[in-house]
């Protein structure tokens, strides 16, 4: 089972606000990371360090961290925002990475 | 542009051993700590293994302590993984990940395309 919870499913209507929820004992001493995968193609780092976006992701993302849950804003969602995401931080002790079992974001 | 291109997965049988490579190019690969990761079909990532870029500081998850080995080559630009006694819950996509510094943030910024590891009879 995964040290990181998250919900299995979240929906949003096109255009609208959908967050994605990740809990975790190792998030109240680290920050998440939140990953994007779309079928057959490898995790691309869409949030880091709470709130940061690599470079090309769109500001339409954004993350948040509230004592051992941290979140992942996507305000005004696209069709191609469709994807599963995971969230991902490193171990209560700091030693080692840590996944969510992921959430299928469906764009309605 | 950073590149990692995995290579070396296939079908193998339970028991037996299987060595992963990584190639990469784009950056420095010896300032980087490197990271092997999987995923098994329908399941979210789960860390395997990491290496420092400094000392070559070695770790691993649980699951395959004692079975795996991960190795890297800085002159070739290159990270392995070494599986023995391979189980059938070692399938999976085996996704190596480069690890970043940020400020005072780390980060899994960079991963190859994976390579698909099936232990089966």
């Amino acid at each position: 089972s995964s040290e990181l919870t998250q919900d299995p499913a979240v929906s949003v209507a096109l255009g609208q606000t959908g967050t994605i929820t990740c809990q975790g004992d190792s998030l109240s001493s680290n920050y998440a990371s939140w990953f994007q995968q779309k079928p057959g193609q490898a995790p691309l780092l869409v949030i880091f360090g709470q709130n940061n976006r690599p470079s090309g992701i769109p500001d339409r993302f954004s993350g948040s961290t509230s004592g051992n849950t941290a979140s992942l804003t996507i305000t005004g969602a696209q069709a191609g925002d469709e994807a599963e995401y995971y969230c991902n931080s490193r171990d209560r002790n700091g030693n080692y990475w840590v996944f969510g079992g992921g959430t299928k974001l469906t764009v309605l | 542009e950073v590149q990692l291109v995995e290579s070396g997965g296939g079908l193998v049988q339970p028991g037996g051993s299987l060595r992963l490579s990584c190639a990469a190019s784009g950056f420095t690969f010896s300032s980087f700590g490197m990271n092997w990761v999987r995923q098994a079909p329908g399941k979210g990532p789960e860390w395997v293994s990491s290496i420092s870029s400094a000392n070559g500081y070695t770790q691993y998850s649980d699951s395959v302590k004692g079975r795996v080995t991960i190795s890297r080559d800085n002159a070739k630009s290159s990270l392995y993984l070494q599986m023995n006694s391979l189980r059938p819950e070692d399938t999976g996509v085996y996704y190596c990940a480069r690890e970043a510094w940020f400020g005072a943030l780390l980060k899994l910024d960079y991963w190859g395309q994976g390579a698909l590891v099936t232990v089966s009879s």
